[in-house]
């Protein structure tokens, strides 16, 4: 059984720091996906990483990918509050056209002024 | 248009209720989705359809009866819930960006409170 795991689970930083959240998953898979959640809303796509060694960027926001430790981390530089979320990775587990994302246990971000 | 659109927004029935959740998609997507998520959880994959066929039913107890009348529409038909399976039901649509990955774009939800 596919286990995707997160850390931390909360994390509450200061505005202008940088802090690193870890995706760590159980078994192979060359996909994997971030995405942000506000509270009672939907999910919001933030990168897709493909292969061994993808490296995404997107404003203060960048997700890499090590397919081989199993591991996929999104670095948080110079934090301001409107990245306040919960943050899930996912790993796709099915085929191409029939994704089976797994869900990592989610980080809840709080930014404080 | 590129959302996914569910009604209800908000749902509360009882136990002997029979309700249905719709979601529709006009981005052409081929492939849908509905998942459930409990309060503070990560969602967890209900059922998928591709080109209007149900692909994969990740054993979803059969109270929850899905359908695709059509490759825009996609309904969650609920009949004989239980107090546990209130939750927010997201459904999800997707479509091949020639990248190798299809990325899911999510509705808002519907909560659902069984009584």
């Amino acid at each position: 059984e596919l286990k995707v795991e997160q850390n931390p689970l909360f994390l509450s930083m200061q505005e202008g720091k940088n802090y690193t959240i870890y995706c760590n998953y159980s078994t192979t898979s060359d996909r994997l996906y971030w995405y942000r959640q506000d509270p009672g809303k939907s999910l919001e796509s933030l990168f897709v990483l493909l292969s061994n060694g993808a490296v995404k960027q997107e404003g203060r926001l960048m997700a890499s990918l090590d397919t081989k430790a199993r591991l996929s981390t999104l670095h948080i530089t110079a934090a301001v509050h409107d990245l306040s979320a919960t943050y899930f990775c996912a790993v796709d587990r099915g085929h191409f056209g029939n994704e089976k994302l797994t869900f990592g246990t989610g980080t809840r971000l709080t930014i404080i002024p | 248009d590129t959302e996914v659109t569910q009604t209800p927004k908000h749902l509360v029935m009882g136990m002997t209720n029979k309700k249905s959740l719709k979601c529709e998609q006009h981005m052409g997507h081929r492939a849908m989705y509905w998942y459930k998520q409990k309060a503070k959880k990560p969602p967890e994959l209900m059922f998928v359809y591709s080109y209007e066929k149900l692909s994969i039913n990740e054993s979803v107890p059969s109270r929850f009866s899905p359908e695709c009348p059509n490759s825009s529409l996609l309904n969650l038909h609920l009949h004989a819930l239980q107090p546990e399976d209130s939750a927010l039901y997201l459904c999800a649509s997707s479509q091949e960006r020639g990248s190798g990955a299809n990325v899911l774009t999510f509705g808002a939800g519907s909560r659902l409170t069984v009584l």
